[in-house]
């Protein structure tokens, strides 16, 4: 069974306080992706790597990096956090990168910015 | 780029009923859809998912119906259980690419 492990399911954080969120998979998944799930507008994805240090923009990347330096790790990080960025974070991997195939969702992290 | 729009926001049923929740895409070149369930504080959970080539998909008290001209797609539920109860997401991709594309949920009550 595919196990994505999100390093913290709470975390409160001050405003422009640098923000990391780790997220872990242990299938050797080429995709992962971080998203944001806010009520009444589903989950939008941040962004997305289809391999080790490759990164691409999702719908919302802004205020918002990322690292994939391992193919298990990938890292979202809060440049300077801010209230807006209170939410909902879910990491999820992805094999096949050529195929449609379900995305594996990890727990989740509930970020509140003070 | 791709758009997933999903209906209803909230739905509330009795317990055996049938619960039916309704999206609609915009890439006619989409050809991938899964539905989500996402229980209360937990991670979202594949229940069942259908490529373009076939039209219904079912297992055991869900099913999936695709409409290609029409560009939607339905999530059924039968017989109705309390362990429905969740949050419902639609999603659709284009082959060949990496990400999914989401809809807003739809939160199922199923009253006892």
């Amino acid at each position: 069974d595919v196990k994505v492990t999100q390093s913290s399911r709470y975390l409160v954080k001050r405003t422009g306080e640098k923000v990391f969120l780790e997220c872990v998979q242990d299938m050797d998944h080429e995709n992962m992706f971080w998203y944001r799930q806010d009520p009444g507008l589903g989950l939008r994805l941040i962004y997305f790597s289809y391999d080790v240090k490759m990164k691409e923009k999702g719908d919302i990347p802004e205020g918002y990096s990322v690292s994939r330096e391992k193919k298990e790790r990938f890292s979202l990080i809060l440049e300077s956090a801010s209230t807006n960025q209170t939410s909902m974070y879910l990491c999820a991997s992805k094999p096949d990168w050529n195929q449609g195939r379900p995305q594996h969702f990890g727990d989740g992290t509930r970020l509140s910015i003070l | 780029g791709e758009n997933v729009e999903q209906h209803p926001s909230t739905l509330s049923v009795q317990e055996g009923d049938s619960a039916v929740i309704k999206c609609t895409y915009s890439d006619s070149a989409s050809n991938y859809f899964p539905w989500y369930k996402q229980e209360l504080g937990k991670r979202p959970q594949l229940i069942i998912d259908i490529r373009s080539n076939v039209g219904e998909k079912k297992d055991q008290r869900i099913a999936v119906t695709l409409n290609k001209t029409a560009k939607h797609f339905s999530l059924h539920i039968t017989e109705t259980q309390p362990e429905d109860s969740a949050v419902y997401f639609c999603a659709a991709t284009i082959q060949g690419a990496q990400k999914l594309v989401f809809g807003q949920g739809t939160r199922l009550t199923i009253n006892p």
